[in-house]
């Protein structure tokens, strides 16, 4: 149980196009998906949290209008990347959690590596 | 001073070791604590979960929390060299993260030598 899928995998674009992620919770409803992006030998960092229904709660310093999150379902959560650009270039993770369910903590999908050349 | 401090090695031992990765955090508010595993370009996977002071046993993984300390601790028995992957620790204030995500550790790249 608890398994979380991401899609693609991983992906190249040029720069100044659009990427989407999608995040899916595939054996249960997560009522709230977060977005974590990962660089080289570094630690996870939260990007934005989502409920479902409601607009995304970003952390501080990343930009809502860059990385537009959609949580429109108890299962799926999607991420675009706008006009990407090298520095975006990372590792993007997702995690889901059954909060209002009872779940005690999130499950990780598997990544999705994002290079801008 | 960060939130969350971990060695991030790498730490290398023999197949068979008892291994012992440590975290220490400075938010007192931190009430749930959680042990990931995480392989190389993969996602994170769930090991242990906890949220009171004290040892949760799991198969060959122990977890210890130490609140008054602000330390936790995972103990791997009979070390593989398939858990040789990155251990991240990470901590939140309500369960499952709430509204505020999980707190991460750096994580410590573990080497199970054959």
């Amino acid at each position: 149980g608890a398994v979380v899928s991401q899609h693609p995998s991983w992906v190249i674009c040029k720069s100044g196009t659009s990427v989407k992620i999608e995040c899916r919770s595939l054996d249960f409803q997560a009522t709230t998906m977060f977005w974590y992006r990962q660089f080289p030998k570094q630690s996870l960092m939260l990007m934005a949290t989502s409920n479902e229904g409601s607009k995304a709660t970003y952390e501080q310093g990343v930009e809502k209008d860059k990385f537009l999150i959609n949580h429109a379902s108890l299962t799926l959560s999607t991420l675009t990347v706008t006009s990407a650009h090298p520095e975006d270039s990372s590792f993007y993770i997702c995690s889901a959690a059954e909060l209002a369910g009872g779940g005690e903590t999130q499950y990780f999908g598997p990544g999705t590596r994002l290079l801008v050349l | 001073q960060k939130e969350v401090e971990q060695d991030p090695g790498p730490l290398s031992v023999p197949e068979g070791a008892i291994v012992s990765l440590n975290c220490t955090y400075s938010n007192s508010a931190f009430q749930y604590f959680m042990w990931y595993r995480q392989y190389s370009r993969k996602g994170p996977e769930l090991l242990m979960y906890t949220y009171s002071s004290g040892n949760k046993e799991d198969g060959r993984f122990t977890a210890q929390v130490d609140k008054s300390s602000k330390y936790i601790s995972l103990f791997i028995r009979d070390s593989q060299p398939s858990d040789s992957a990155t251990y991240l620790c990470a901590m939140s204030v309500r369960r499952g993260g709430g509204a505020d995500g999980l707190t991460f550790g750096k994580g410590t790249h573990l080497i199970i030598q054959p």
